[in-house]
């Protein structure tokens, strides 16, 4: 099957810093989202983007399909973003999930 | 607007128990329904998918079974719980294969 790898693993930020969240998946993909966990368990969603740059507030995100890897840039982070970040990727039915990066950030 | 919601919550169960956790999702017809764990903290698998009523995947072996009674009803069950059943469980929906996939809140399962 399609293997997603996210990195970093760990991530601590201080307050106001920029970041930059790394996915490549070994496969064609119709379909690439980025999810929030926050430290309540809740997933959210924060894009679907198969292809090309898409912004909401802070966050952005960059997938180039042709090279199978997706970023997702947070600018000056906030300790409400800590949590863990995954994306996910579908090639079909399953929706297969990278391991996550585990954001803090500090005050 | 759509909502998915999953119970309980929580949920202590001993070894060799029963389980049954219950998902629903308002405001869309025959969507797609997913149930995955999550243990310790990282990375989601995928256990069972239903693009429709009475249809399940599975994508794991395991002592897990999910139902789909109706539409937009998604049930996970076990007969006798393993330890190792312990984490957390989430229930999923999506409108088709490919498109955004919403989460529940998910269940924390604890097996004693």
């Amino acid at each position: 099957g399609i293997q997603v790898e996210q990195s970093p693993p760990d991530l601590i930020l201080q307050e106001g810093a920029n970041s930059t969240l790394r996915c490549n998946f070994s496969d064609s993909v119709n379909n690439l989202q980025w999810f929030h966990q926050n430290p309540w368990g809740q997933l959210i969603n924060l894009f679907y983007i198969p292809s090309g740059t898409k912004q909401n507030g802070r966050l952005s995100a960059t997938t180039v399909a042709t090279e199978r890897y997706s970023l997702l840039y947070i600018s000056s982070s906030q300790t409400t973003d800590s949590g863990v970040y995954f994306c996910a990727v579908n090639a079909g039915n399953m929706l297969t999930f990278g391991g996550g990066t585990r954001l803090m950030v500090k005050p | 607007s759509q909502t998915i919601h999953q119970w309980p919550a929580t949920l202590v169960q001993p070894v060799g128990s029963p389980l049954s956790l219950e998902c629903t999702v308002e405001g869309t017809s025959n969507p797609n329904l997913y149930w995955y764990r999550q243990a310790a903290g990282r990375g989601l698998q995928l256990l069972f998918y239903s693009v429709g009523i009475g249809q399940i995947s599975s994508e794991v072996p395991q002592n897990l079974s999910a139902s789909r009674p109706q539409d937009r009803q998604f049930i996970l069950s076990s007969k006798k719980l393993l330890l190792s059943d312990s984490g957390f469980y989430l229930c999923a929906w999506s409108r088709a294969s490919g498109n955004t996939i919403y989460f529940g809140e998910g269940s924390w399962l604890t097996v004693v």
